[in-house]
């Protein structure tokens, strides 16, 4: 398909492993940015890549996640040590063009539990 | 406070009404605007997008901006059951790529 794509779909976890959160924007799009949507809520900005440049982290909410974009194309979350507070809906989302916000498209999420 | 405020509804409503949704907000270098509609257990879709104050029309769907208010509404004429979803408003400021969302307003459409 030619929409963004994440990997896994739902992850399951026991508290206190590392887990790696895999997004495939679309084709060509510049800019990638990760989000978290917790049930009921709208998504909550986590961090986003200009190319393979990271531009802002200031959504990360402790140094236990961090972010990766190393090609410029496909980027990976990951959360070392998880907890419980953690489980939540990872959202991964592109746009074509960098500086401005732009039209952001959404891929299907992974939704992460933590046990 | 929240930057973007919305009423989670649920709103309910008969087919082929007219449904008003509203978001308002409390930064005011917020510049662009989004409309995106959100079914169940999937990911938000983009509707609709705007900058700056106005309207905007596509289809049976309008934007508003409101910037003067803070305040943003989109409009969805001759509804259909198949709009029901959760409708999430999103914004930004100029210059910045993030977007911040309100709760989401969960709309169903009945026949």
């Amino acid at each position: 398909g030619a929409g963004v794509s994440q990997s896994p779909r739902y992850k399951v976890t026991k508290r206190g492993q590392d887990v790696a959160l895999r997004c495939d924007p679309i084709s060509g799009h510049v800019s990638l940015y990760w989000y978290r949507q917790a049930l009921g809520q709208g998504p909550e900005f986590l961090t986003y890549f200009n190319y393979e440049a990271q531009q802002d982290k200031s959504g990360l909410p402790n140094d236990r996640f961090s972010a990766e974009r190393p090609e410029g194309s496909i980027s990976t979350l990951t959360i070392q040590r998880t907890e419980q507070r953690d489980s939540a809906m990872y959202r991964c989302a592109s746009s074509q063009l960098a500086g401005t916000s732009g039209e952001q498209y959404f891929g299907p999420g992974t939704r992460l539990t933590v046990t | 406070q929240k930057e973007v405020e919305q009423d989670p509804g649920p709103l309910s409503v008969p087919e082929g009404a007219i449904v008003s949704l509203n978001c308002t907000y409390s930064n005011s270098a917020f510049q662009y605007f989004m409309w995106y509609r959100q079914y169940s257990r999937k990911g938000p879709e983009l509707l609709m997008y705007t900058y700056s104050s106005g309207n905007k029309e596509d289809g049976r769907f309008t934007a508003q901006v409101d910037k003067s208010s803070k305040y943003i509404s989109l409009f969805i004429r001759d509804s259909q059951p198949s709009d029901s979803a959760t409708y999430l408003c999103a914004m930004s400021a100029s210059g910045a790529q993030k977007l911040v969302f309100g709760q989401g307003t969960r709309l169903t459409i009945n026949p």
